[in-house]
């Protein structure tokens, strides 16, 4: 079993559509999450950091940790094309050591 | 300059050729990083190192040869590369030991092996 997965997609949605991407991982002791933004050709952005469960806002991204469940996820409101990138999760597994998922590549239209 | 930093961005480079890409962070930070991207496939870590010293290293061939003089820098220094090496080279920083983990990438550089 892969320590995260996550949906590769493509994911097309039309503009002002609410986004949820999301990442399972096997590991119940992780605790620390992230997610990234990686625009094309670009080398990937920190976007939103979670610890524990629960929710965090960030303007229209919000993160979600659900670790009853293993389960990452990353809400997008009001979708934007300029928001069409692929999305990494991140798992801060410990000392040096960060796990990443392969990515949604997402697609907002116009 | 903010952030981390990497040059080239891209680079084409002959199968016998030598080059090496640079990598800056100015955050302030206590851990590098080298990890590889390639289509369809999760990040690849290649070489991490900790105020200078090397603490990883993934089973990455000798044709590829880090060093990092400060823990401000970051070298990974090509050889004899294969074309199947062509792919994103990412650089990230980290604080390590505060008991958080963030990690920040560069821009990449863009490697083509012909």
């Amino acid at each position: 079993q892969k320590e995260v997965e996550q949906d590769p997609g493509p994911l097309s949605v039309p503009e002002g559509a609410i986004v949820s991407l999301n990442c399972t991982y096997s590991n119940s002791a992780f605790q620390y999450f992230m997610w990234y933004r990686q625009y094309s050709r670009k080398g990937p952005e920190l976007l939103m950091y979670t610890y524990s469960s629960g929710n965090k806002e960030d303007g229209r991204f919000t993160a979600q940790v659900d670790k009853s469940s293993k389960y990452i996820s990353l809400f997008i409101r009001d979708s934007q094309p300029s928001d069409s990138a692929t999305y990494l999760c991140a798992i801060g597994a410990g000392t040096y050591k960060y796990i990443f998922g392969t990515g949604t590549r997402l697609k907002v239209l116009a | 300059e903010t952030g981390v930093t990497q040059t080239p961005r891209h680079l084409v480079m002959g199968m016998t050729n030598k080059k090496s890409l640079k990598c800056e962070q100015h955050l302030g930070h206590n851990a590098m990083y080298w990890y590889k991207q390639s289509a369809k496939k999760p990040l690849e870590l290649m070489f991490v190192y900790n105020f200078k010293e090397q603490t990883e290293n993934n089973s990455v061939p000798s044709r590829f040869s880090p060093e990092c003089p400060n823990s401000s820098h970051l070298f990974l220094h090509l050889h004899t590369l294969q074309p199947e090496d062509s792919a994103l080279y990412l650089c990230a920083s980290s604080q390590e030991g505060g008991g958080a983990y963030e990690q920040y990438f560069g821009p990449g550089t863009r490697l083509t092996v012909t």
